[in-house]
Order: structure tokens, then C-alpha cells, then sequence
């Protein structure tokens, strides 16, 4: 298996410009996670789903932010307008939502909002 | 939730074996110890968990206290490619599935 792909591995934008990541999770995964990592803050969850249903979504900052999963092979998050306190690292990562619940992370989208 | 204590940075001799301690004083009794651990500028990955018993596996060994509030990751023979944030991560059960909070972890720097 490939792992978790994301795409873009870089982006920037201006601020008031729309971002849409996008995150593939391992095949036979049920549940997938959204995190921010900067600095400051350090590794934040955003949101995650489990079969393709968001479950908590209380680490999401504010409504500028939506994420979707359509189907069990893909997921986006969406930024909306986009501002420079957005640029972070964001990871997704996926998990089987039995066994030992170990979460296999992607390489991240590195954010920058200038 | 419990939460963990790390310490924030620790030093370690390429060769010699990585002891990372953990504090999670208030476990419950159904709440595992995982372990992660972040090399610069890469997604965490995944080391190793336990519930009570120390567990060993390619990477690491965790050891657990018989009252389960603290734990010792152990690198047995650390490489500069150990070099990284390692996380202690206690699983919290939430609504509908499980929850990973991330700490802020030790800076581990192995050293040749």
C-alpha cells in the first residue's frame, strides 16, 4: 500500500483566496483524521471522521474551515477565505476502526497564507 | 482526559539505549499508552502501545508501571536516525469512536 497521499505537499496563497487539501487514506481504513501542526500550537486535531461520518469536529477553528469526506477513499479540507494565521502543516491520517488503533499519517501539506 | 507529562528535551549517545519517561498519574483503567514519534518535517509515526503489560516490538519497548501512571519508552540501541519528537499519547473514548490527543512530547537528540 502507498500509505496516506495528500496533495498538495505545498501551497501558497493570498490571503481571502480559497485552499482545498486533499487526502487519500490507506485502503480498508475506516476512520480519517485532520490535524494542524505549527510552532506554536503544536499538533492540533481538527476533525475526524469514522466511516465517512464526521464524528467530532470541535477542534475545527472557526467557520472558514469545512471538511468532507464523500466517500471512504477521499477527503478534503477547505479553507475559506484563507488567512496568514492558517499557514501551518497539515496532516491526515487514517486508522482501521478495530484492533489496535494505531493512526498512519501522512507526509502533510505545508500551508502558506502570505 | 488524562493528560501526560514529558519531559521536554532529553540526550542520548548513538549506541547507547533511549529511555523516555512518561507521567500519566490519571489513567483510567481502560485508557491505553501510546507512543509516537515525529522525525523533522515528517508525519508521526506510530511506535508502539501497551494496556498494562510491557510490550516489545522492532522499534521499541515500553514498560508500564504496576499502578500504570507512568512509562519508559526504550530505544535499545539509538541511531542518529532516532533523532526526533516522540509523543505519549493516553487514548481517550469519545462518542462514536476514539480520540488521539497529542502533547507537546521530548526532543530526543541522539548524538554521535
Amino acid at each position: 500500500d502507498a500509505g496516506v497521499i495528500q496533495s498538495p505537499r505545498h501551497e501558497v496563497t493570498e490571503m481571502g483566496q480559497e485552499v482545498t487539501l486533499r487526502c487519500k487514506p490507506i485502503s480498508g481504513h475506516n476512520s480519517l483524521f485532520w490535524y494542524r501542526q505549527t510552532m506554536m500550537r503544536g499538533l492540533e486535531l481538527l476533525i475526524y471522521f469514522n466511516n465517512n461520518v464526521p464524528i467530532d469536529d470541535s477542534g475545527m477553528p472557526e467557520d472558514r474551515f469545512s471538511a468532507k469526506m464523500p466517500n471512504a477513499s477521499f477527503s478534503t479540507l477547505k479553507i475559506q477565505p484563507s488567512e496568514p494565521r492558517d499557514s501551518a502543516v497539515y496532516f491526515c491520517a487514517s486508522r482501521k476502526t478495530s484492533g489496535s488503533y494505531e493512526q498512519y499519517f501522512g507526509p502533510g501539506t505545508r500551508l502558506t497564507v502570505t | 482526559d488524562a493528560k501526560t507529562t514529558q519531559p521536554p528535551s532529553m540526550d542520548c549517545a548513538e549506541g547507547r539505549a533511549a529511555n523516555l519517561p512518561c507521567n500519566h498519574s490519571t489513567i483510567s483503567g481502560n485508557e491505553y499508552v501510546y507512543w509516537y514519534r515525529q522525525i523533522h518535517s515528517q508525519g508521526p509515526q506510530y511506535i508502539i502501545h501497551g494496556l498494562k503489560n510491557n510490550e516489545t516490538n522492532e522499534m521499541a519497548s515500553l514498560i508500564i508501571t504496576e499502578d500504570r501512571k507512568s512509562s519508559t519508552l526504550i530505544l535499545p540501541h539509538a541511531t542518529l536516525r532516532d533523532t526526533a519528537v516522540y509523543y505519549c499519547i493516553v487514548r481517550v473514548a469519545n462518542t462514536g469512536g476514539f480520540k488521539t490527543i497529542f502533547g507537546a512530547g521530548t526532543r530526543l537528540f541522539v548524538k554521535a
